[in-house]
């Protein structure tokens, strides 16, 4: 089976540049997380969504920061402009909505912004 | 305090001994709590789910001790290929889960 596919791998853009990460969940999975990772901070939680609505997106650092899910097997992630701090690499998970529900993860997509 | 509390290592132990590492949460109602491994430049993946009774897949154990509000993961007969970060992560309710940092380690000959 699939698991969650995600794209660019890797992306290396300047700073100011738009950039736009693209997650396809596990079919069947009903929910939906775009996590970055660094080594400051860990892994942190953006934004996840439940049957493709928005339900927290405390986590999103700012307003240059955009997540949708325009249907059940696709989502993006957008950050314009995009500054050397969001260097980073983003995973997006999904899983069965539900408490006791493990998330699984895409392979990430590596984040240069020079 | 942070939510999720684990010690970054590294362990460093040789091949065969058995490790422990403990993670630490802070909120009390947390209903779920797992364990994934996390390899260098991938994605974190799911070891095991912690069960109130415990549970165990092979050479690998999980504990959860809701009175002092931590889960373990026990790793017995380390292999080299056991080398790598440890993730736990819990959720509150609802899909969402909080990771902890990673604790890494590393098996050595």
């Amino acid at each position: 089976d699939a698991g969650v596919i995600q794209s660019p791998r890797h992306e290396v853009t300047e700073m100011g540049q738009e950039v736009t990460l693209r997650c396809k969940p596990i079919s069947g999975h009903n929910s939906l997380f775009w996590y970055r990772q660094t080594m400051m901070r860990g892994l942190e939680l953006l934004i996840y969504f439940n049957n493709n609505v928005p339900i927290d997106d405390s986590g999103m650092p700012e307003d240059r920061f955009s997540a949708k899910m325009p249907n059940a097997s696709f989502s993006t992630l957008k950050i314009q402009p995009s500054e050397p701090r969001d260097s980073a690499v983003y995973f997006c998970a999904s899983s069965i909505q539900g408490s006791n529900q493990p998330q699984h993860f895409g392979d990430g997509t590596r984040l240069s912004i020079l | 305090r942070k939510e999720v509390e684990q010690d970054p290592g590294p362990f460093n132990v040789p091949e065969g001994a058995t490790v422990a590492f403990n993670c630490t949460y802070s909120n009390s109602a947390s209903q779920s709590f797992f364990w994934y491994r996390q390899d260098c430049r991938k994605e974190p993946k799911l070891l095991m789910s912690v069960y109130s009774s415990g549970n165990e897949d092979g050479r690998f154990t999980a504990q959860l001790n809701r009175a002092s509000q931590y889960i373990s993961l026990l790793i017995r007969d380390s292999k080299l290929s056991d080398s790598a970060t440890y993730l736990c992560s819990m959720g509150g309710g609802g899909n969402k889960l909080t990771f902890g940092t990673g604790t890494q380690l590393k098996v050595e000959l």
